[in-house]
């Protein structure tokens, strides 16, 4: 079993629709939780971070965590065609400062 | 630009050469991070360094692998003997924080790396 899980997509939505992103991890005692977004032929940028059980809210982008259920998730509301990107899981495990990533989810946000 | 900048953006090789990538980090950043990324995939670490020091290396880092952080600045990462496999994004990624677990990573463009 991978360290962190993701469906590679590609995940479709309308513009305007909200696009869920999930994201599963193996380690129990992991303690950081980030997202990053990588457009085409670019490198990762930190969209969110969470640390606690439940909602984070940024804008349009809504992180939720349940470590009991070890997921966490990512809610991009209004969804627009520069969202189109794929977007990165990464989790810091129990005692480690070295994020491992999951295969990311390609999102689609056609008009 | 005060981004991760990284060199040569592109690079094309044949199997069984060397090649070197040079990563210069933004400035006063503690932690330097070295990942591969393969078409498709998410980034697989490779190794850490704090300052000077190289506190973490993966098993996907063979001893055909090496980098060095010398006097905790720029960073190089040299593959010798390079094997189709070897083809990837390399990335090249710092942060502000040593040993620190809510820290932002910065990544840089990358360096891809084509064996033939």
């Amino acid at each position: 079993q991978k360290e962190v899980e993701q469906n590679s997509g590609p995940l479709s939505v309308p513009e305007g629709a909200i696009a869920s992103l999930n994201c599963t991890y193996s380690d129990r005692g992991s303690q950081s939780f980030f997202w990053y977004r990588q457009y085409s032929g670019k490198s990762p940028e930190l969209i969110m971070s969470i640390y606690s059980n439940g909602d984070k809210e940024d804008g349009r982008f809504t992180a939720q965590l349940n470590k009991a259920s070890q997921y966490v998730s990512l809610l991009i509301r209004d969804s627009q065609p520069s969202d189109s990107a794929t977007y990165l899981c990464a989790v810091n495990t129990r005692g480690s400062y070295i994020p491992t990533f999951g295969r990311g989810t390609s999102l689609i946000v056609h008009p | 630009d005060t981004g991760v900048s990284q060199n040569p953006r592109h690079k094309i090789t044949k199997r069984g050469q060397n090649v070197t990538f040079r990563c210069d980090p933004i400035s006063g950043h503690v932690s330097l991070y070295w990942y591969r990324q393969a078409l498709g995939q998410g980034p697989e670490f490779l190794t850490y360094f704090q300052n000077e020091a190289q506190l973490e290396k993966s098993r996907l880092l063979s001893d055909r692998f090496s980098a060095e952080r010398p006097k905790g600045s720029f960073s190089t990462l040299e593959i010798q003997r390079t094997e189709q496999g070897d083809s990837a994004m390399y990335l090249c990624a710092s942060s502000l924080e040593a040993f620190s677990n809510t820290g932002e990573l910065f990544f840089g463009e990358g360096s891809r790396l084509t064996v033939l």
